[in-house]
Formats: C-alpha cells, sequence, structure tokens
C-alpha cells in the first residue's frame, strides 16, 4: 500500500475553508484515495474518497491532481465541531477487500 | 448512531483475566473489521472478518482471537490482560471493496 505523508497539524478560521493536503507520490493506479476524520475518543467517520476524478459530498470535496500524487480535502466552511484528526488513506480496490492503515493524520483545529 | 453497535462501552478488568468485546456490524454489511488504538501506537488493524472467514490479521497477539458468527455479529477475546492491552477497542464493517468503513463508538478497555 502507497504511504501518505500529512502535516501533522493545521488551524482553520470558524466559517473559513479548510483545505488539508496529503501526498501520495508513490501510490500505484489501483489506490483509491480515503479519508477519514476522528473527533476526540469516537469512532473514526468516513468523508469520501476518490480515484482519479476529483469528488465532492456533503462533507467535504476532494481534489486528486492529474498524476495522483497528491490531494486536498476541502471542508468549504469550517466549524468547530470539524475540529479532529483528519486521515488520508491509500487503499488498493484490487485484493476482493480492503483494510485501512491509519497513519498519524493531521490534527485540525478550528477556532473562533 | 452509525448503525455499528459495540458492547460494552466501558470494561476495567485486572491483570491476567479475560474478556469479550462484542460488535453487531451495520445491517447488510458482511465484513468485520477489528481494531486497536493505544495512546502511543495509534488505529492498529488487528483483524478482518468477511461472512464468517477470516479474510485478513493485523498486529493480533496471540492471546488474542476473533470469530464472527452466522448472524455476522463478531466477538473479539482478549486474554491474559496486560496493562499495555488497555486501549480503545473499535469495530467496524462495510459493504465490501470501494465502500467506506462505518465505525462503532468504540469500546475503551482499561486493565489495572
Amino acid at each position: 500500500d502507497a504511504k501518505t505523508t500529512q502535516p501533522p497539524s493545521m488551524d482553520c478560521a470558524e466559517g473559513r475553508a479548510a483545505n488539508l493536503p496529503c501526498n501520495h507520490s508513490t501510490i500505484s493506479g489501483n489506490e483509491y484515495v480515503y479519508w477519514y476524520r476522528q473527533i476526540h475518543s469516537q469512532g473514526p467517520q468516513y468523508i469520501i474518497h476518490g480515484l482519479k476524478n476529483n469528488e465532492t459530498n456533503e462533507m467535504a470535496s476532494l481534489i486528486i491532481t492529474e498524476d495522483r500524487k497528491s490531494s486536498t480535502l476541502i471542508l468549504p466552511h469550517a466549524t468547530l465541531r470539524d475540529t479532529a484528526v483528519y486521515y488520508c488513506i491509500a487503499v488498493p480496490t484490487n485484493s476482493g477487500y480492503s483494510t485501512l492503515t491509519f497513519g498519524k493524520g493531521t490534527m485540525l483545529l478550528v477556532s473562533p | 448512531d452509525s448503525g455499528v453497535t459495540q458492547t460494552p462501552k466501558h470494561l476495567i478488568t485486572a491483570t491476567g483475566q479475560r474478556v469479550t468485546l462484542r460488535c453487531s456490524p451495520r445491517s447488510g454489511d458482511l465484513s468485520v473489521y477489528w481494531y486497536q488504538q493505544s495512546l502511543d501506537q495509534g488505529l492498529q488493524f488487528l483483524i478482518h472478518y468477511y461472512n464468517g472467514e477470516e479474510r485478513a490479521k493485523g498486529n493480533i497477539l496471540e492471546r488474542f482471537s476473533a470469530q464472527q458468527f452466522p448472524d455476522l455479529h463478531s466477538e473479539l477475546n482478549l486474554s491474559s490482560l496486560e496493562l499495555g492491552d488497555s486501549a480503545l477497542y473499535f469495530c467496524a464493517s462495510n459493504e465490501g471493496e470501494g465502500y467506506g468503513y462505518t465505525f462503532g463508538s468504540g469500546t475503551r478497555l482499561t486493565v489495572v
């Protein structure tokens, strides 16, 4: 599985867009990029995933570069409740099942 | 409520004891995954079951075992408990490859 690299922490003002970067320069063509977040001691929460194209859902947008070596998770209007650890994970698609390997993630602190 | 149910929420037990953690996956999900989260290790994958069969093993100790029953609920058995086994234990389920995981709220195990 490709290794992902994320900044350990980021700050964002409430109401502003939070842009969380992830580097996955060794990602292979059959690996999805998944994003999860974990609010303190709660179970991780699925946010979004994509393979090649940009994706958007009610929670966030995912922008994947054309070469697929990096991606950005965008929370368009961050709220205090978005304070959490955000994990970017590369997951292979061809194994018949997929196991998530969590790294250290990015601690996003949203402030008033 | 994520749809994944874990019981008990909290468990305090003594060293050397054995405990069983229970997980009911989301309705219709055939896969169950177990994760351990301790303060210094982050989220560690333990084991994956699909429709009653073990599919993948991660960093699961020999003192730990798991199974998935015909009704798809799963149990994680931890024996000869040590202080270092104190952690949050999460269960997750999903429909299959290419689908995001849904995590339960976890069981907090404290070994004293």
